[in-house]
């Protein structure tokens, strides 16, 4: 199975800074239909994960655009501009690209 | 809008058997993969099967192949997840998302629990 692994684990951030969690994947994630299948994910407290990025840079709908995600290959990135109280929550990535599809271990972003 | 509403979870002994429902809405549900994806307690997230939007290409996880199937009734909008032989380590909170590769609108989910 491709293993997906998050750093850091914990990230504390104070109110108006950026934060970034980085994720890299065991396996290429680019498919034969040219689409490289890497999702961020967003869980806050006592609810269901949400997606925010699919395929490594593409926000959702109703995202805000303080939300970014970049990377290519195994390497991957998500950017938060500038982190508010809701934001709260743990991250996930996700690939998509190999069966099963995996999920990294979650990073946990408190406010300090 | 994407509207998932999972239910169908309980508490069940090892060894046995649950399903698991899946009514969606504001999509045409035919149009679409489906999948199911479970968080343990404590624990991560872990995509455990899919199933094309015909219902001919479904795909599980090693750890629940031959115990759980995946099925849908595109007539009635559902996805469906039979949990059978189940054990301690299938607890679980079980969420059912629209699409496989990028699953997107995921339900509030339904908890197996799986105790003596």
């Amino acid at each position: 199975d491709v293993v997906m692994t998050q750093s850091p684990l914990s990230l504390p951030v104070t109110l108006g800074q950026p934060a970034s969690i980085s994720c890299r994947s065991s396996q290429g994630l680019v498919h034969s239909d040219g689409n490289t299948y890497l999702n961020w994910f967003q869980q806050r407290p006592g609810q269901s994960p949400r997606r925010l990025i699919y395929r490594v840079s593409n926000r959702d709908s109703g995202v805000p655009d303080r939300f970014s995600g970049s990377g290519s290959g195994t390497d991957f990135t998500l950017k938060i501009s500038r982190v508010e109280a809701e934001d709260v929550g743990i991250y996930y990535c996700m690939q998509g690209r190999h069966w099963p599809h995996t999920f990294g271990q979650g990073t946990k972003l408190e406010i300090k | 809008q994407v509207h998932l509403v999972e239910s169908g979870g309980g508490l069940v002994k090892p060894g046995g058997s649950l399903r698991l429902s899946c009514a969606a809405s504001g999509f045409t549900f035919s149009d679409y993969y489906m999948t199911w994806i479970r968080q343990g307690p404590g624990k991560g997230l872990e995509c455990i099967a899919y199933i094309s939007g015909s219902g001919t290409d479904i795909h599980y996880v090693d750890s629940v192949k031959g115990r759980f199937t995946i099925s849908r009734d595109n007539a009635k909008n559902s996805l469906f997840l039979q949990v059978d032989s189940l054990r301690a380590d299938d607890t679980a909170v079980y969420y059912c998302a629209r699409k496989a590769r990028e699953p997107e609108g995921w339900g509030q989910g339904t908890q197996v629990t799986v105790s003596s």
